[in-house]
This record gives structure tokens, C-alpha cells and sequence, in this order.
């Protein structure tokens, strides 16, 4: 599966847009891309994913670059709720194997 | 459904004590995972399984053994534990491939060892 990179950490005010970048300069055709969120103490909560067309979910939104090599996830309306942990993945959709998760992003929702 | 459930919750080991970590899940899943998290790192992958009675190593299986005698549990055995497996376990499950292809998580096992 390809490598992502994420910013270790950001903030967003409360009520305000959360824009969440990731990097997969070596994705390859076949490659999804997922996004996961993990809130303190809990287990990874999935949040959407997308092969190369924009994709919407009562949660977020999901932006992929045309060249496919890195996407960014929107939160449209942050509250203090979202703040958590968020991973993006990159790995093949039928994929049964494992799956790696980097340290992600911290985001912090700032009343 | 109750979805992935782990047990038990929170656990406090002596080194070279042994104990079990028990998943579930009422999906119908083939797939099953174990992971491991450490204080401000993602999740590192122990084992996982493909189906009942099949199982296979991740990134940092040695110190754990697994077995998945029915498609439904997947359990996580520490046979002599050692302070550096202090940590948090997850277990998930999915299906095996398909458009939506998300892994479901439990809530995680808070283990110490002294």
C-alpha cells in the first residue's frame, strides 16, 4: 500500500470549515482512499473514502487532486466533538490484507 | 447488533503473567485484526485473520500468538508479558471486499504490565 503523510497536528474554530490534507505521491491505479477518525480512548471510527471522484457523507466531504496524489477531508461545520485523531490510508479497495495507520492528524476544535 | 466487542476492558499484568484478549463480532466478518497502540503513535497491526481457522503476522506480532476457531472470535493470547506490551489493543473486523470496505473497531482493552 502506498505511504501517506499528514501534518501532525491542527487547529480549527469551532463552527468553521476543517481542512485536513494528506499526501499519496506514490498511490497507485487501483489504490482507495480512506479516512479515519479516532475521539480519545475510543476505537478508529470510519469516516469516508474515495478512489478519484469527489465523495460526500453525512460526515464529511472528500477532495482528491485530479492527479490523484494527495486529497484533503473537510469537516464543514467543526464542533468540539470532532476534535480527535484523523488518518488517512491509502490501500487497494478489495484488498483483504493488512492495514497500516500512520500517527495521523491531531485536530483541535477551539471554542 | 452489538457490533465488535472486546474483553475485557482494562487489565493490570505482573511480568511473565499470561492472559487472553477476547474479540467478537455479530457481522459476519471473515476478516479480523489486532492492533496495538501506544501513547502518541497510530495503530501498529499484531495479527490478523482471512477467515475461521487462518490466521497471519503483522508488523509486530512476536510476544502474541492468535487463534480464530470460530469465524466470530478472534483472541489475542500473551503467553509471558513483558512491561513493553503495556498498551492499547483494538480489534476490528470487515467484510471482504466490496465498495464500502471499512473496518469496524470494539472500544479497546487497556493493558498494563508492571
Amino acid at each position: 500500500d502506498a505511504k501517506t503523510t499528514q501534518p501532525p497536528s491542527m487547529d480549527c474554530a469551532e463552527g468553521r470549515a476543517a481542512n485536513l490534507p494528506c499526501n499519496h505521491s506514490t498511490i497507485s491505479g487501483n489504490e482507495y482512499v480512506y479516512w479515519y477518525r479516532q475521539i480519545h480512548s475510543q476505537g478508529p471510527q470510519y469516516i469516508i473514502h474515495g478512489l478519484k471522484n469527489n465523495e460526500t457523507n453525512e460526515m464529511a466531504s472528500l477532495i482528491i487532486t485530479e492527479d490523484r496524489k494527495s486529497s484533503t477531508l473537510i469537516l464543514p461545520h467543526a464542533t468540539l466533538r470532532d476534535t480527535a485523531v484523523y488518518y488517512c490510508i491509502v490501500r487497494e479497495g478489495t484488498s483483504y490484507d493488512k492495514v497500516i495507520f500512520g500517527p495521523g492528524t491531531s485536530l483541535s476544535v477551539i471554542p | 447488533n452489538a457490533g465488535v466487542t472486546q474483553t475485557p476492558k482494562f487489565r493490570v499484568l505482573k511480568t511473565g503473567q499470561s492472559m487472553t484478549l477476547l474479540c467478537a463480532q455479530d457481522m459476519n466478518h471473515e476478516y479480523m485484526y489486532w492492533y496495538r497502540q501506544d501513547p502518541g503513535m497510530g495503530l501498529r497491526l499484531i495479527h490478523y485473520s482471512v477467515g475461521e481457522g487462518t490466521t497471519a503476522k503483522g508488523e509486530v506480532p512476536d510476544g502474541y500468538n492468535v487463534s480464530r476457531l470460530k469465524k466470530q472470535n478472534f483472541l489475542l493470547g500473551l503467553e509471558s508479558a513483558a512491561p513493553s506490551q503495556t498498551s492499547v489493543y483494538f480489534c476490528a473486523s470487515k467484510v471482504p471486499q466490496g465498495w464500502n470496505n471499512e473496518q469496524f473497531f470494539g472500544p479497546g482493552t487497556r493493558l498494563t504490565v508492571l
